[in-house]
């Protein structure tokens, strides 16, 4: 079965950085992108850009542009989110999903399966 | 605010039908799919509906969706306690080149 198993909970001070990991299974990995999804606490969902695991392309929220950095090692099937400059705002669960579509064309494009969700805590 | 818009709320007793919209813009819902996420307290979004009424193998056929234009709507009929959650409305918004989402609504059972 399809399972994305995330890493676990991390505590960053602001102007740091982390690094989430997301580990794919159940399916070939190069086939679907790789999309990262926010959500604060009590607050909705946000969406934070793509990567295709198959070629490492990768597009951003206009809002992470500079901050963000999405990257894949095809070898162990795993993704990554880098956010870096963290501050208080940036305290939230961190959710990755397949997606199903090309981003290229976004006609249809929607999640299929979804991480657990790491949650990342940014406190001096 | 989000570009997609939702009631934060809506409620109804076990066994009825309630509606949840969504509305956006030409640049979103005016030309791609619009799609659906359920998310139960304390777990992971999970699909519900996606291509406007399209249901994914295994939720049953008491969620149902359209959509006209710039708006769309979840159904749920038979209404049950365990419906109890967030339902977000989702689509790629042509101009931002990226997924937009609803606010969400939360659904009460009373």
């Amino acid at each position: 079965q399809v399972q994305l198993v995330q890493s676990g909970a991390e505590v960053k001070k602001p102007g740091a950085s982390v690094k989430v990991s997301c580990k794919a299974s159940g399916y070939t990995f190069t086939s679907y992108d790789i999309n990262w999804v926010r959500q604060a606490t009590g607050q909705g969902l946000e969406w934070m850009g793509w990567m295709n695991p198959n070629s490492g392309n990768a597009g951003y929220a206009q809002r992470f542009q500079g901050r963000v950095t999405m990257t894949r090692n095809t070898s162990i099937s795993t993704a990554y989110m880098e956010l870096s400059s963290l501050r208080s705002e940036d305290t939230a669960v961190y959710y990755c999903a397949s997606a199903i579509g090309i981003a290229a064309d976004g006609t249809s494009y929607y999640f299929d399966y979804w991480g657990q969700g790491t949650l990342v805590t940014v406190s001096s | 605010q989000s570009v997609l818009t939702q009631p934060p709320s809506a409620s109804g007793t076990p066994g009825q039908r309630v509606t949840i919209s969504c509305s956006g813009s030409s640049s979103n819902m005016g030309s791609n799919y619009v799609h659906w996420y359920q998310q139960l307290p304390g777990t992971a979004p999970k699909l519900l509906i996606y291509r406007n009424n399209q249901r994914p193998s295994g939720v049953p056929d008491r969620f149902s969706g359209s959509k006209s234009g710039t708006a769309a709507s979840l159904a749920i009929s038979g209404l049950r306690s365990e419906d109890e959650a967030d339902y977000y409305c989702a689509a790629w918004d042509d101009s931002l080149s990226g997924v937009v989402f609803g606010g969400g609504t939360k659904l009460t059972v009373l």
